[in-house]
């Protein structure tokens, strides 16, 4: 069955500290893969996305992922981490393409240090 | 502005009773989404619907009621049968299902039941 796993549940960053948060899937075709944010209370912002084409994508906020197909990621990464940054990130990929259906992994809360 | 506006944002109601949640969409959008929310779990489908008059059960369906009556419009009862209902409940909706895939959330609503 198709799943998304995100590792790592909590992260704590310095402010201007870089971050990668990881995402893993199961799926057997090509995967349409997403990062959403959530501020606490919040509905989810859409980060960035991939389809096809360029492995790496740029998202909003100065995001960016990477598909790497060998190892079944889609890696978040931002340079450099600003406190307005903390939140719930989540990563999710098309469970079915005549539903739109979503599957989301559980979700990575950033914490920013000062 | 376009998007999707659910209300009210707290709601609060006693064991037993029925409680309906608001989703309302001027984004033209054909398929639309309700999720369940608990901390740790991510995001769990409830229902669905990809066309007016239309919707279908998603993982955790139970204790739960939609209605598909207007394209913009897409409420949610929460019944008491559902055993758990305290939760954060996110709407989503997508242009059409088959298409882009991305999802637009509106801002949640959170409904406590004592």
């Amino acid at each position: 069955a198709q799943s998304v796993t995100q590792p790592d549940i909590h992260i704590t960053v310095s402010e201007g500290a870089s971050l990668e948060l990881r995402c893993n899937y199961s799926y057997g075709a090509t995967p349409y893969l997403f990062w959403y944010v959530q501020s606490p209370g919040q509905g989810l912002q859409l980060l960035l996305k991939y389809f096809s084409g360029d492995t790496l994508v740029q998202g909003i906020k100065g995001f960016e992922a990477e598909f790497k197909r060998s190892q079944s990621s889609f890696n978040l990464r931002k340079p450099s981490v600003h406190w307005s940054d903390a939140a719930e990130y989540f990563c999710a990929v098309v469970l079915s393409s005549n539903t739109g259906k979503l599957i989301f992994g559980q979700g990575t809360t950033l914490q920013v240090k000062p | 502005d376009g998007g999707i506006t659910q209300s009210p944002k707290y709601l609060f109601r006693k064991e037993g009773q029925n409680v309906t949640l608001s989703c309302e969409q001027n984004l033209n959008h054909d398929a639309m989404y309700w999720y369940r929310q608990d901390p740790g779990q991510g995001l769990r489908l409830i229902y669905y619907s990809q066309i007016v008059n239309d919707f279908q059960k998603g993982d955790i369906a139970e204790g739960y009621s939609v209605s598909r009556e207007k394209k913009e419009s897409f409420p949610l009862t929460v019944t008491s049968a559902q055993k758990n209902p305290t939760a954060f409940y996110l709407c989503a909706s997508t242009p059409a299902a088959g298409g882009t895939y991305e999802q637009y959330f509106g801002p949640g609503t959170r409904l406590t039941v004592t």
